[in-house]
């Protein structure tokens, strides 16, 4: 079955701060790649999604995630994060096809002044 | 503009209360609609996909005359939570997607509350 790994469960970072979120999948065919955003209180909001091409995807925010096929990662980056980034980011993979996602658990990004 | 509209988002009653939560595409027809369980501090897990017009595919371990899935329109999935006991208590979220190349439609999600 596939799973997704994501490494930081709690991530605590200043104001200004470079950012990099782990992702890894398991699944040996072709992918699709999203990482999705959990504001407090709000719902599930699409960052930034591969599905093929260039592997260094950017994404709203100033978000940006690199797909290296060799590592099985999608990693979530930011280089200069601000207060508002405060909240839950999800990495989440599907087969191609009309399958569902699959989540990882998630990382919490407190961002502090 | 919100493309998966949910509700209720908030729901707290009794238990051995039936709970129906509905899931609405607004945007575009939607064949297959997925619903998805978070608890809290975890990733979302998921429970089902529903399927327009025909019986939804359940995920191990999710028991299906308990968590009753219809999808009798192409904008419309309801889940049932039957008998709910204070266990079911969880955020219950639905998601589509326009065709397989699309992204996922999240709903705002429904916190259930059985006391």
């Amino acid at each position: 079955a596939q799973s997704v790994s994501q490494h930081n469960h709690h991530v605590i970072l200043s104001e200004a701060a470079s950012l990099e979120l782990g992702c890894n999948y398991s699944y040996g065919g072709t992918v699709n790649l999203f990482w999705y955003v959990q504001y407090p209180g709000q719902h599930l909001q699409l960052l930034l999604k591969y599905f093929s091409g260039d592997p260094l995807v950017k994404g709203i925010k100033g978000f940006e995630a690199e797909f290296i096929k060799s590592k099985f990662s999608f990693n979530l980056r930011k280089p200069s994060v601000q207060w508002s980034d405060t909240a839950e980011y999800f990495c989440a993979v599907t087969p191609s096809g009309n399958t569902p996602l699959v989540f990882g658990k998630g990382t919490r990004l407190s961002v502090i002044a | 503009g919100a493309v998966v509209s949910q509700h209720p988002s908030w729901v707290i009653c009794k238990s051995g209360t039936s709970v129906k939560i509905e899931c609405r595409s607004l945007d575009f027809q939607a064949t297959t609609m997925f619903w998805y369980r978070q608890f809290p501090k975890q990733s979302l897990m998921l429970m089902a996909t529903s399927n327009e017009g025909s019986k939804a595919t359940y995920e191990q371990g999710v028991e299906k005359d308990k968590f009753l899935i219809n999808h009798a329109s192409l904008t419309l999935s309801t889940l049932t939570v039957t008998s709910a006991h204070p266990e079911d208590s969880s955020f219950y979220i639905c998601s589509t997607r326009e065709t397989s190349n699309q992204p996922q439609h999240f709903g705002d999600g429904t916190r259930l509350s059985i006391l």
